[in-house]
Order: C-alpha cells, then sequence, then structure tokens
C-alpha cells in the first residue's frame, strides 16, 4: 500500500526565515512525488514535482529515497507563501498527505 | 479556456435530499477524479474514471455514485444526503499516466442540515 505522511499540520514562520514543510511516503515501486498548493480562496494546484527537478517560486523539494523523504523547502518565506500545502505520491493512484497549513508572520 | 467547472460553487439542503454535483472539463483530459476535503482540509479520493463508461469507487468509502457518459462531464451523485455528507467536494481531471498533473475545479462547499 502506499502511504504519504505530512507530520506538521501547522507551521508558522517568519518572513526572511527559512522554511521546511516534510513529507515521508511509504511505497514499493519507484515513486513519482508530488506537491500541491493550494491559496486562500483558490484551487489546489501542482506546486513542482520531483522528475522536473526545477525550483518554483523558490522552493524546491529532493527525493531522498533512502530516507523516503521528499521535504519542500525554501531559503527565504515570504508571507504570500502562506497557503495549505499536500505532499503526493502517484503509484497506482495519487495519493495526497494531510496537508500542512503553512503560515508566513511579517 | 481550457477550463474545470463546477457547479453549485455553495449548496444546503435539508436531509434525504438527492443531489447531483456536476462537474465538466474542457481540457481534453480522459482522466477525471473525485476527492472530498474535509474540514481538516485532508483530501480524499471517492471516485474516478479513465474514460466514457469507466468509473472506479477510490480510497474513501463513500455512498455517492458516479457517471461518465460523455468525456467532459462526470457528475456527482448523493440519492439521500444527510449530515455526515457536509464537505468540499474537488473535481479534477488529468491526461495520461498518473503521474501526470491534476487539474482541479473551483469545488463544491455541500452542507446538510
Amino acid at each position: 500500500a502506499q502511504r504519504v505522511t505530512q507530520p506538521e499540520k501547522l507551521l508558522s514562520v517568519f518572513k526572511g526565515a527559512p522554511v521546511e514543510l516534510k513529507c515521508n511516503y511509504s511505497y514499493s515501486g519507484s515513486p513519482e512525488l508530488f506537491w500541491y498548493v493550494q491559496y486562500s480562496r483558490q484551487r489546489l494546484q501542482l506546486l513542482l514535482r520531483h522528475i522536473s527537478r526545477e525550483s518554483i517560486k523558490g522552493f524546491t523539494a529532493d527525493l531522498n529515497k533512502g530516507e523516503t523523504s521528499f521535504h519542500l523547502k525554501k531559503p527565504f518565506a515570504q508571507e504570500e507563501d502562506s497557503a495549505m500545502y499536500y505532499c503526493a505520491l502517484s503509484g497506482s493512484r495519487l495519493t495526497f498527505g494531510e496537508g500542512t497549513q503553512l503560515t508566513v508572520n511579517p | 479556456e481550457a477550463d474545470i467547472y463546477q457547479t453549485p460553487r455553495y449548496l444546503v439542503i435539508g436531509t434525504g435530499k438527492k443531489i447531483t454535483l456536476e462537474c465538466s472539463q474542457t481540457m481534453g483530459h480522459d482522466k477525471m477524479y473525485w476527492y472530498q476535503q474535509d474540514p481538516g482540509m485532508e483530501l480524499h479520493l471517492i471516485h474516478y474514471s479513465y474514460g466514457v463508461n469507466s468509473t472506479e469507487k477510490g480510497d474513501l468509502s463513500s455512498e455517492s455514485t458516479v457517471s461518465r457518459i460523455r468525456t467532459e462531464h462526470f457528475p456527482l451523485t448523493l440519492e439521500s444526503a444527510r449530515p455526515s455528507h457536509t464537505s468540499q467536494y474537488l473535481c479534477a481531471s488529468s491526461e495520461g499516466g498518473d503521474d501526470n498533473e491534476q487539474f482541479f475545479g473551483p469545488g463544491t462547499r455541500l452542507t446538510v442540515l
């Protein structure tokens, strides 16, 4: 069975501070991992995927197969980063984690 | 413009009513999905479809049913709504394999009194 765990339901940081949203997964095959984001009053949308190896809005995420993790990081958080973030694993189907509500305080 | 639409956006109804939540997409996607987003904001897949006349139940047991008679249309029906059905329902679509991006609609917030 595939599973995604986001251990922090709530995360609060100050503007300019580094932020890391944790994601751990379990999957027996070769995983495809994603981060989706939902800003207030907006639709859920894809932020980035691990195969792209790109930085989106200053966010990066590295797949660590040894630790079965796909943590989302940004060195300097901005207030506009405040949103709900979901880690997702594509195996037999796309499975979402429980989500982390990030608040960036001024 | 390619998009995914959900109607109604908000619905408040009484217990026992039959309701249908509409979802349409003009993305040209074969795959469509229904998710339930609970108050704690967790997302649970309740139904999905890989094409016309194909529907499957998702990971979360649901009393709702779906149909896929046309590629662009994937309605969800509750025969007899109950307060436990109160939730946010999100429709999504994607092309190709499950590792492709899913595009989400704006959601329907359902409240059953």
